[in-house]
Parts: structure tokens; sequence; C-alpha cells
């Protein structure tokens, strides 16, 4: 059963534009939710996190909305660029220190 | 020089044949974790390792075996290897705050 759920599997946007991903994710122990964009060819790497105590995060044009009673998260990018085209993975953590990633966002931001 | 390097980067075997995955990495991070990705499920837990005596499995470790040479080396072993193992590997290190993990450039394997 995988334990974080991410949607959409794949996306177009418009250079300007706002690119949104979405995971949800069941085990109320997660308090630890990282975002992660891989460039073809490259390992992972991390973009940006969130702990539970807060409801948003932002950094750049990129923030994390996160609904801890609806067990939600979700990376916005505003002004998406084309060298913002990559795979995003969503992740979560609990204490007992493994990840478990979602299955992959593959953007696509055209000129 | 990398932080996190894995070896080799890109490898074709066939069906049966024993194969080493290599890890290390200049961080000096006590955790260590092995992940496969393959195309839309995303990246999924083998192996882990939190210090040199210390190692457990992931959500998908059947077929694989890991060895923590030291702390800064972790291989990842297919004892026999079979077709659905071929994927892209991922070794990745981690510091006692957990708040990111370092992801090598990958490992891309293919069973034949």
């Amino acid at each position: 059963q995988q334990q974080v759920k991410q949607s959409p599997q794949s996306l177009i946007v418009q250079k300007g534009g706002i690119s949104i991903i979405n995971c949800a994710y069941e085990n109320t122990a997660f308090d630890y939710f990282p975002w992660y964009q891989q460039f073809p060819g490259k390992g992972p790497a991390l973009l940006i996190a969130i702990r539970p105590d807060v409801s948003e995060k932002k950094e750049g044009r990129f923030t994390i909305s996160f609904n801890k009673s609806a067990k939600q998260f979700s990376l916005h990018i505003m002004d998406s660029q084309p060298g913002d085209s990559a795979t995003y993975f969503c992740a979560a953590s609990g204490s007992f220190n493994k990840f478990y990633f979602g299955s992959g966002t593959k953007l696509n931001v055209k000129p | 020089d990398a932080d996190v390097t894995q070896t080799p980067r890109n490898r074709i075997t066939k069906t049966g044949k024993r194969i080493m995955l290599e890890c290390s990495q200049t961080k000096g991070h006590d955790r260590m974790y092995w992940y496969r990705q393959d195309p839309g499920l995303g990246l999924r837990l083998i192996y882990y390792s939190f210090d040199v005596k210390d190692i457990n499995k992931g959500e998908i470790s059947d077929g694989y075996s890991v060895s923590r040479q030291a702390q800064a080396k972790f291989s990842l072993s297919l004892e026999s290897a079979i077709p659905n193992q071929t994927a892209l590997y991922f070794c990745a290190t981690g510091g006692q705050s957990r708040d990111t993990q370092y992801f090598g450039p990958g490992t891309r394997l293919t069973v034949l």
C-alpha cells in the first residue's frame, strides 16, 4: 500500500503560469514533509520542506500548503519557468527516519 | 568531487548473475539508504542503515542484500538478478537531523 499518494502524474504549464502538485498521506505519525526535484540523469535534490505545525511555507517561487486535518499537502510553483521542468516527488517521514515517496510528477513548462 | 558517488553508473547483466552496486559518501553522515526508482512508482526504499552495525529492511528488500563496510560505504547486492529488477537505483545519505537526504547520481541497471 502506497503511503504517500501524488497527483498528477504529469503536468504541462505555460511559462509564467502556476504549477500545482498534490499529495495525500494516511499515517498520522508523519511529521516531516519534503519535496524533491529531479532533473534527468540526476538524483533527487531537496527543494523545500514543511512540518505540520505550520500551514504554509514559502521559499522564493515555491510554496508548500499543508492541511493537517485533510492529511494533504501541495507544492505550488509560481511564475513557472522552463528551467523548472523536472520530476517532482513529495515525501513523508516520521520519527523512525524512513522516508516514503510519492510516485512523482513530471512537469513540463512550455516557453 | 561529488559528496555521494555510485558505481557503476550503468550496468547491463543477465538473469541469474550476481551484481553489486556500490555507494560512497564524504558527507560524514551515519544514515545511508538504498532506493529503486521505477516509472509511475516513484522511489521505494530497499534497505537503510543508521550506522555500521544497524541495517534494516525497507519496503521491497526481497531479492536484495546490503553490506555497510564502513561509515562511508554502503553496498547493495542482487544475489541472482531477475528482469523485474531492471530499474534506476539511488543511494542516499542523511544526517542526524534527518532534515534532508542527499542522493547520489544513480545506477541504471538492466537485467536481460
